[in-house]
C-alpha cells in the first residue's frame, strides 16, 4: 500500500539549532517525493523535491533533503532554523508519471523557541 | 513563477446549501486535482481530472461532489449539498511534469 509516514508529530528547536524532519514511505512504483510547509491558515508551499539524479536536493530557505532508496526515506533537513520556521512540515510521494494521486503524511509542527 | 489561483480564499455556508470552489490551474498543464484538509489532519485526495473527465476519485469523493471544467482555464469543485463535516481547506492543484498546489479555499459549514 502506498503511504508516508512522519513519525514526529511535534519538533520543538531552538533558533539558530539544526533541524531534522523525518519521512518514511512505501509506494509500489519508483517514487517521486516532497516537501511542504504550511504556516496555519495557509496554503502549502512547495520546500523542494525530487524525482531523480543527485539524492541531496535543495530547496527554498535554506532547507534540503535526501533521498536515500535503501532505507524508504526522505528526510528533510535545515542547519540553522529560524523562528519563521515555525510551521507544519507535510512530506508526500506520487507517482512518476503524472496523473496520479499524491500521498502525504500526516505532517510534523515545527516549535521554533528563541 | 506560475501558479494556481483559487477563489474564493474563505467561503462560509449554510448546512445543506451548494458550494462551488473554484480553480485556475496553470495554463499548460493538463492535470488537475483537488485534495482536501480537515483542520488539523492530513491532506487527503479527492478527485484528479484530465482530458475532461475524472481518471481517479478517493471514496470521500461520493455524489455530493462533483467536478467540472467549464471553459479553457477554470476547474470547479461543486458540493451539493454540503454537511457538516465538509468544513475543510480545499486545494487544488494541477501538473504537466511537477506538482503545484493552489493556496486553498476555507470552507466553512455552518
Amino acid at each position: 500500500a502506498q503511504s508516508v509516514t512522519q513519525p514526529d508529530i511535534h519538533i520543538t528547536v531552538s533558533e539558530g539549532a539544526s533541524l531534522e524532519l523525518r519521512c518514511n514511505y512505501s509506494y509500489g512504483a519508483t517514487p517521486y517525493l516532497f516537501w511542504y510547509v504550511q504556516s496555519p491558515g495557509q496554503g502549502l508551499q512547495l520546500l523542494l523535491k525530487y524525482f531523480s539524479g543527485d539524492t541531496l536536493v535543495q530547496g527554498i530557505k535554506g532547507f534540503e533533503a535526501e533521498f536515500k532508496r535503501s532505507q524508504s526515506s526522505f528526510n528533510l533537513r535545515k542547519p540553522s532554523v529560524h523562528w519563521s520556521d515555525a510551521a507544519e512540515y507535510f512530506c508526500a510521494v506520487g507517482a512518476q508519471y503524472t496523473g496520479n494521486q499524491f500521498y502525504f503524511g500526516t505532517g510534523t509542527s515545527l516549535t521554533v523557541i528563541p | 513563477e506560475p501558479e494556481v489561483t483559487q477563489t474564493p480564499s474563505h467561503q462560509v455556508t449554510q448546512m445543506g446549501q451548494e458550494v462551488i470552489l473554484r480553480c485556475v490551474p496553470i495554463s499548460n498543464h493538463l492535470y488537475f486535482y483537488w485534495y482536501r484538509q480537515i483542520l488539523g489532519q492530513k491532506v487527503e485526495f479527492l478527485v484528479s481530472f484530465y482530458n475532461n473527465e475524472i481518471s481517479e476519485k478517493s471514496e470521500i469523493f461520493d455524489d455530493q461532489f462533483s467536478v467540472e471544467r467549464p471553459d479553457g482555464s477554470n476547474f470547479t469543485l461543486k458540493i451539493r449539498s454540503t454537511k457538516l463535516e465538509d468544513s475543510a481547506m480545499y486545494f487544488c492543484a494541477s501538473s504537466d511534469n511537477g506538482y503545484t498546489f493552489g493556496s486553498g479555499t476555507r470552507l466553512t459549514v455552518v
